[in-house]
């Protein structure tokens, strides 16, 4: 068990609709990473936030947002969704923006029908 | 932007040889390389990761060399254990106020008893 929670573990749902997917880090961790795994597209980093900022972003749709709140946990929304979007979505943290070592949740499996 | 590329795609070995998975990047400005194994059903796990200031790390029977000139790094495990099985992920990553993570496309080993 890393630290890190992830709610939902699943979540089924269909076409045109909009998702919250919640991440709370580690315990001291200051830094959220979102990634989309899929088995076309493999690992992809979706997004960063430290302590409540933006620090950097990676290949995240428009439809895609997410935020990091003042008690540090993150949510990321998904909008207008698509097949292709189904995937499973983890978070990760770490203590530090640079460089530090990423702890990984266990991830939401979402399911677009 | 940053591109990984990872070989082989899928690997077997007998128990008790060594595997190399090789990764390839191709911005020279990247300067952290973290190395993941993903077991079926599970989060990814950090396993070494190496910074650019280094050419060399062990840890026990795995070790990652980084070559900056050639612009590839490489996992090798030695004396392999059927629980090495899995899927491995190289990345790279650039300090730039965040931490863009760009994944390869995953090795997957089977350690053959």
């Amino acid at each position: 068990d890393s630290g890190v929670t992830q709610t939902p573990k699943h979540l089924i749902t269909a076409t045109g609709q909009r998702v919250t997917l919640r991440c709370s880090p580690r315990s001291g961790d200051l830094s959220v990473y979102w990634y989309q795994q899929s088995l076309d597209q493999g690992l992809q980093f979706l997004i960063q936030y430290y302590n409540g900022e933006e620090r950097a972003k990676g290949n995240i749709l428009e439809r895609f947002s997410a935020q990091q709140f003042p008690d540090l946990h993150s949510e990321l929304n998904l909008s207008s969704l698509e097949l292709g979007d189904s995937a499973l979505y983890f978070c990760a943290s770490s203590v530090l923006p640079l460089g530090e070592t990423q702890y990984f949740g266990p991830g939401t499996r979402l399911l677009v029908l | 932007g940053e591109n990984v590329e990872q070989h082989p795609s899928t690997l077997s070995v007998q128990e008790g040889d060594s595997a190399v998975i090789k990764c390839t990047y191709s911005d020279s400005a990247s300067n952290y390389f973290p190395w993941y194994k993903q077991e079926l059903g599970k989060r990814p796990q950090l396993i070494i990761d190496i910074r650019s200031n280094v050419g060399e790390k062990k840890d026990q029977r795995i070790a990652v060399t980084l070559n900056k000139t050639a612009k590839h790094f490489s996992l090798h495990i030695t004396e392999t254990q059927p629980e090495d099985s899995a899927v491995y992920f190289c990345a790279a990553s650039l300090y730039n106020y965040g931490q863009n993570f760009v994944f390869g496309p995953g090795t997957r080993l089977s350690v053959l008893p």
